[in-house]
């Protein structure tokens, strides 16, 4: 049964520390997506790469996160440095882009979720 | 703007008794919508989309243009349904929208 897997599962470390993240996404996926979720905002999309390039990053905060994948089996989610506020759950999620029909039909990709990574910044 | 709106933080509701849980969205063009669902301690996984007009666990949601809503029914709740669930939008393939989520608690 594959699927995504993401460690650490938690993480508690004080503000100004690095904080590094990684997701190894189900074998085959070519997509990958990196969630942050809190009790006030929900779900919120960080990241996304697709064959490892990123497609869109614009839901991070460019001063302290990034986000790369150095190759296929990995993703990570760096915070430097890290502050209180960013405090959250955050998930990895993979999923395999797939090509239009021919009678133009958009099709869904499903988002496989990984456990999630528990973040607490003192 | 696109924006995924879930009125109800929490909705309790007795074993047996008709559940919906509210969504509205925000989108110019043809939205995809999905219904979310992560029960305690497991992974977000998908419960249903629109397009496929399925009924899973009992559930099931429809999409109303005219009232931008796709709210999530099910007509006799069951304690296993206890869950939090979040509804999303998925303006091109790949993105998703997520609303802020609505816990069920189903009391026995």
């Amino acid at each position: 049964d594959a699927r995504v897997t993401q460690t650490p599962r938690h993480k508690v470390t004080e503000m100004g520390q690095e904080v590094t993240m990684r997701c190894q996404p189900i074998l085959g996926h070519n997509t990958v997506f990196w969630y942050r979720q809190t009790m006030m905002q929900g779900l919120e999309l960080l990241a996304y790469f697709r064959n490892r390039a990123p497609l869109d990053d614009s839901g991070m905060p460019k001063d302290r996160f990034s986000a790369e994948m150095p190759d296929a089996t990995l993703a990570t989610l760096k915070i430097q440095p890290s502050e209180p506020r960013d405090s959250a759950v955050y998930f990895c999620a993979s999923g395999l882009k797939r090509p239009r029909t021919s009678g133009g039909a958009r099709p869904y990709n499903e988002q496989f979720f990984g456990p999630g990574t528990r973040l607490t910044v003192l | 703007a696109q924006r995924v709106t879930q009125p109800e933080k929490l909705l309790s509701v007795f074993k047996g008794a008709p559940v919906e849980l509210k969504c509205n969205y925000s989108y110019s063009g043809s939205p995809e919508l999905f219904w979310y669902v992560q029960y305690s301690r497991q992974r977000l996984q998908l419960l249903l989309r629109h397009i496929s007009r399925e009924s899973i666990k009992g559930f099931t949601a429809d999409l109303n243009k005219g009232e931008t809503s796709f709210h999530l029914k099910k007509p006799f709740a069951q304690e296993e349904d206890s869950a939090m669930y979040y509804c999303a939008l998925s303006p091109y393939t790949d993105k998703l929208i997520f609303g802020t989520g609505t816990r069920l608690q189903v009391f026995p």
